[in-house]
């Protein structure tokens, strides 16, 4: 099955240092990537879509220049958080649409990273 | 706009039990609709997908029903376990550029 990993699992940083999330299709090649983070006991909240080559698409109220996304090949995608706050901690969880569709044409869902900011 | 509600947002039954989650979308338009289960601190894991055109899919006891004309979907677990409990998202896909517009989930605890 198409497998999605993140990296790290789990980062603890301190208050205005910079923190970079991996993420990758595994099995598969994947031209777009969607980036969420959710608050504790909340749904995931869509932050951006990356397309591989292209600059990302950022959801209303997203700070681009905060959360920067590179998606330079068709198996990774990175989530920097820039000059990290106590308030941006969270888990941020990121998926991969296969490129063509797939058999189950749907996204594949990484495991998570939890993001905490002293 | 589409907007996915799920009821109630938490249940707790006696494990052995049939129980039921629903879904609910204001938009009938949909390309598909998709089950979820999160367990705490964890990613997702995709249960069941229900394309525009089908009216169920079943995965061993796990039913999910899709009605669009009525904006709902349910997803009925049968003889429940204590390792059901989780967190199960319901999530409509609008189009075809794969975007999901989620619920807010349905908290699910299963008493041994």
């Amino acid at each position: 099955g198409a497998v999605v990993s993140q990296h790290p699992s789990r980062v603890i940083c301190k208050s205005g240092t910079s923190v970079k999330i991996e993420c990758r299709s595994l099995d598969f090649q994947a031209t777009t990537m969607f980036w969420y983070r959710q608050f504790p006991k909340q749904s995931l909240m869509l932050m951006a879509t990356s397309n591989e080559g292209s600059k990302a698409t950022y959801e209303q109220g997203v700070e681009k220049d905060k959360f920067l996304i590179n998606h330079a090949s068709l198996t990774l995608s990175t989530l920097t958080v820039t000059s990290a706050h106590p308030e941006d901690s969270s888990f941020y969880i990121c998926s991969a649409a296969p490129m063509g569709g797939g058999a189950a044409d749907t996204q594949y869902f990484g495991p998570g990273t939890r993001l905490t900011v002293l | 706009k589409q907007e996915v509600t799920q009821i109630p947002a938490a249940l707790s039954v006696p494990e052995g039990e049939n129980l039921v989650l629903n879904c609910s979308f204001t938009d009938s338009a949909i390309y598909n609709l998709q089950w979820f289960r999160q367990d705490p601190g964890k990613g997702l894991t995709s249960l069941l997908l229900i394309q525009s055109s089908q009216r169920e899919q079943t995965s061993g006891r796990l039913n999910a029903s899709l009605d669009k004309s009525s904006g709902r979907s349910t997803l009925y677990i049968a003889a429940s376990q204590p390792g059901d409990s989780a967190t199960y998202l319901c999530a409509v896909r609008p189009g075809s550029n794969y975007q999901l517009i989620w619920g807010a989930g349905t908290k699910l605890i299963i008493k041994p």
